[in-house]
């Protein structure tokens, strides 16, 4: 089996700072996505990468940028962090590009900012 | 466009009861259908899948789904619930050629002695 892995797991940030979100696979899956789990509203799509230097926007991209250097890692940027914002990020794969398979996600990253 | 409305956000049930959780989507074309589970501090895990074919579908750990199609409903089901199931749950809904998973806002299941 594989394992997503998600850096930093806590990330305490001023407003306005840029921050940095870090996800490793070694499923050697090609297909990786960003999502944000708020309190009460599920997931929501912020990127997703079908293979390597590919990036695709989802439903929540603005005020974030991503980057998919290498097949096994797909990073995430907050712009500028908002005051009071507080959330969670989930790294996911999946084998298949369809819609169809599984995902798998790591532990995620709890973000603060104050 | 596609929609996941899970109608409960908390549940709560006596272990050993059965539980049904509720879910409902909206897609114009054929879904594929998910219900994944996250533990405290864990990402979301699968517990089952629903492609094509029989409309009842097994899962891990005692738990099953039916997807029907009239009533556009995926409920998650498990006959008898222990301590170690209380967690949330996620339905989830999917589509050929779309990347775009789409998620309900889940329910919260606690199982109490």
């Amino acid at each position: 089996g594989g394992i997503i892995t998600q850096t930093p797991k806590f990330l305490i940030g001023q407003e306005g700072q840029k921050l940095t979100l870090k996800c490793q696979q070694n499923f050697n899956h090609d297909t990786m996505y960003w999502y944000r789990q708020d309190s009460g509203k599920g997931l929501r799509l912020i990127y997703y990468s079908i293979t390597e230097n590919d990036l695709q926007k989802g439903d929540l991209s603005e005020g974030y940028d991503a980057s998919r250097e290498k097949k096994s890692s797909f990073s995430l940027t907050v712009t500028s962090a908002q005051k009071n914002e507080m959330a969670v990020f989930l790294c996911a794969s999946s084998l298949d590009w369809g819609g169809a398979d599984t995902l798998y996600f790591g532990a995620g990253t709890r973000l603060s900012v104050l | 466009a596609q929609s996941v409305t899970q109608p409960d956000a908390r549940v709560t049930v006596s272990e050993g009861a059965s539980l049904q959780l509720r879910c409902k989507y909206s897609y114009s074309g054929t879904p594929y259908l998910f219900w994944y589970v996250q533990y405290p501090r864990q990402g979301l895990q699968l517990l089952l899948k629903y492609y094509s074919g029989d409309p009842v579908v097994q899962g891990v750990n005692g738990f099953e789904a039916e997807f029907i199609k009239s009533n556009s409903s995926f409920h998650l089901r498990k006959a008898s619930v222990h301590w170690s199931d209380s967690a949330v749950y996620f339905c989830a809904v999917s589509a050929t050629g779309n990347y775009k998973y789409v998620f309900g806002a889940g329910t919260r299941l606690k199982v109490i002695a």
